[in-house]
């Protein structure tokens, strides 16, 4: 079983506060790191794919930095919105399995106004 | 462009009946999944398809079969259904090929087996 560990679970933070999430994925056999957004009562939305180390990819107030070498990922909200609010998921891709993800839990986020 | 569209969104089976969920994608990928979501437990990956005309099992395949009908088309069914298999469903698809592609994910099938 491959192990994609998120932290942390849920996270409440007021309006205008910037934020950071971590994911934790195996350093072997990597192929890429996907971060996705999930409101409730919709699906997933890919917000970034990256495959390289030191890749850093940004989107709006989203960014997100990836360390293949010790195997983490950081998602991170410069001045949050209420409508961040959503459960952001990472996902591990591995060479020998092209487009099969393994998915962490997920980090719930909750902007207050 | 519907993107992927999932039938039904909503469905209540009683213990041993069977059904299919339908899954169709109109952006041409090659490959599709299915997933389910059960609360604390994550995205958990039950069959997937490469491409078509092939098929493998993911981590929670007991219980489901799948059918890749054309490029199109994939569907999950449950011969007997469990009270364990209520759970929201989600298909997804993706274009393998090239570097900057994600998931697009449908919108989901709630399923209750009573």
């Amino acid at each position: 079983i491959l192990n994609v560990e998120q932290s942390p679970q849920s996270l409440h933070v007021q309006e205008g506060d910037s934020t950071n999430f971590t994911c934790s994925f195996p350093s072997s056999n990597f192929y890429a790191l996907h971060w996705y957004r999930w409101e409730t009562a919709k699906s997933p939305e890919a917000l970034f794919v990256m495959t390289l180390n030191g890749d850093e990819k940004k989107k709006g107030r989203i960014s997100a930095t990836l360390n293949t070498k010790e195997g983490y990922s950081y998602l991170y909200i410069k001045g949050s919105q209420p409508e961040d609010s959503a459960t952001y998921l990472c996902a591990f891709e591995r060479g020998s399995t092209l487009g099969r993800l393994y998915f962490g839990r997920g980090t719930q986020l909750t902007v207050w106004p | 462009n519907a993107g992927v569209t999932q039938t039904p969104k909503f469905q209540v089976l009683k213990t041993g009946q069977s059904m299919t969920l339908q899954c169709a994608q109109d952006m041409n990928h090659n490959s599709m999944y299915w997933y389910r979501q059960d609360p604390g437990m994550g995205l958990r990956l039950i069959y997937y398809s490469a491409s078509e005309g092939t098929t493998d099992k993911g981590e929670v395949p007991n219980g489901y079969n799948v059918s890749r009908l054309n490029k199109r088309e994939f569907s999950l069914r449950l011969e007997s259904a469990a009270p364990s298999q209520t759970s929201v469903y989600f298909c997804a698809s993706s274009e393998v090929v090239g570097r900057d592609y994600g998931y697009t994910f449908g919108s989901g099938t709630r399923l209750t087996v009573v």
